[in-house]
Parts: C-alpha cells; sequence; structure tokens
C-alpha cells in the first residue's frame, strides 16, 4: 500500500501546453505540500494545505494553481507550461510540526 | 534570513570508511530539524527528527547529532547500500514549512 501516490510519474509536453499532476494520501494526515527539485536536487516548497486551507503559498507564477477536493487529495494544474517549468516535483504530507512522507515524484519535461 | 546549508556537496568513501556530513543553519526558533535519505528516482525517506540542542538518534550505522547551529549526520563502517543523497531540513515555530537543504551526494565505493 502506497502512502502518498503522485500520477503520472512522467509527463512530457509541449510549450505552452495545460497539465495536471494528481496526490493522493492514505495516512490520515491533515497537511499536504507540493514540492519542486531542480537538477541540484534543491527543494524548494511551492504549496501547503491543511484540512483543504491553503496555509503556505510561496512566490510561485500564478500559473501554478493547487486544489484541494478533501485532506486525502491535492493536485497541481499548471497553465501554459514553460521550458523553466521542467523539474522533478514532490507531494508530501504530514501531520503538524512532523515528519513528512513524500510520493515518488513526478518529472515534467517540456519540449 | 532563514538558511539551511550541507556540506559537502559530495562525499565519496570506501567501504567501511567512517565520515559526517554537516548540516548548518542559520534559523529563529527551531521547531525541529529532520534528516532523509533520496535514492536516485525516488522521493526522500525520513530517517531522523532532532528537536534541541544535545539531542542524538541512531539507526543502525547512521547517527545524527544536533547542536544550536548544526547538525551532523555520521556513517559508521559505511557499505555500499548507504549511497544515496541525505537531505536536512528545519522546521520553524513561526511557520509551518520545512526549508531544505540541498544535499550531500554519498557514494560508497566496495
Amino acid at each position: 500500500d502506497t502512502a502518498v501516490s503522485q500520477t503520472p510519474k512522467y509527463l512530457v509536453t509541449q510549450m505552452g501546453n495545460d497539465k495536471s499532476i494528481k496526490c493522493e494520501q492514505n495516512l490520515g494526515h491533515d497537511t499536504m505540500y507540493w514540492y519542486k527539485q531542480d537538477s541540484k536536487k534543491f527543494l524548494k516548497i511551492m504549496f501547503s494545505y491543511n484540512n483543504k486551507e491553503l496555509i503556505i503559498n510561496e512566490t510561485v507564477p500564478n500559473r501554478f494553481s493547487p486544489k484541494s477536493p478533501d485532506k486525502a487529495h491535492l493536485n497541481l494544474h499548471i497553465n501554459s507550461l514553460e521550458l523553466g517549468d521542467s523539474a522533478v516535483y514532490f507531494c508530501a504530507s504530514s501531520r503538524a510540526g512532523q515528519p513528512q512522507h513524500f510520493g515518488d515524484g513526478t518529472r515534467l519535461s517540456i519540449l | 534570513e532563514d538558511q539551511v546549508t550541507q556540506s559537502p556537496e559530495a562525499l565519496r568513501l570506501q567501504e567501511g570508511e567512517s565520515s559526517s556530513l554537516n548540516c548548518s543553519y542559520t534559523v529563529s526558533g527551531l521547531r525541529g530539524l529532520f534528516w532523509y535519505r533520496q535514492d536516485p528516482g525516488k522521493g526522500p525517506e525520513f530517517l531522523f527528527t532532532l528537536y534541541s540542542a544535545g539531542e542524538e538518534k541512531e539507526k543502525e550505522r547512521l547517527k545524527a547529532t544536533l547542536t544550536k547551529k548544526e547538525s551532523f549526520l555520521h556513517i559508521t563502517a559505511p557499505k555500499p547500500e548507504d549511497s544515496a543523497t541525505y537531505l536536512c531540513a528545519v522546521l520553524l515555530y513561526n511557520f509551518n514549512k520545512f526549508y531544505f537543504g540541498s544535499g550531500t551526494k554519498l557514494n560508497v565505493k566496495p
């Protein structure tokens, strides 16, 4: 049973397209996160939701829009994809103040 | 400005050659410091949490320690399967978010 699952694992698309990444956790955690990991392995927080409420919204282009239909799901929609959006996107979940559990990432490549 | 720095960026060890990885931080109001291991193509996997200076945690060949300014991850007699990128992250009281370092890529040769 996968604790935090992301789909798709790989996403290859053209510049200008719109795409979505989905995340689900079955750990009963109340907080979920989206991170972007660049080629140098640096993990940068993008968004965080607590019980479906947005609590962290870092300086991210408004082409990125998160959505949490319930506390077990957090999706990320990206409009008008650009070359610089190529990265690995990780979803994570945790209880407040506790270690995060990560999915295995979505590798986004923009052609 | 809150900052987390890991060193070295990369470390090559022979099997059995013990060493330490460093995570230094300049933050206000540390709530906890977390160590993760990341294998290629995978998400970070939680190893340890340290909450106060002087605290130590151990798991197999790994031992994590914490001072007021830095944390060390000591690896004793490493094996090739310990090869991975090790990440540290700090959680602050004021904000419910984690600041990650850029990691140390460890390569243990047989």
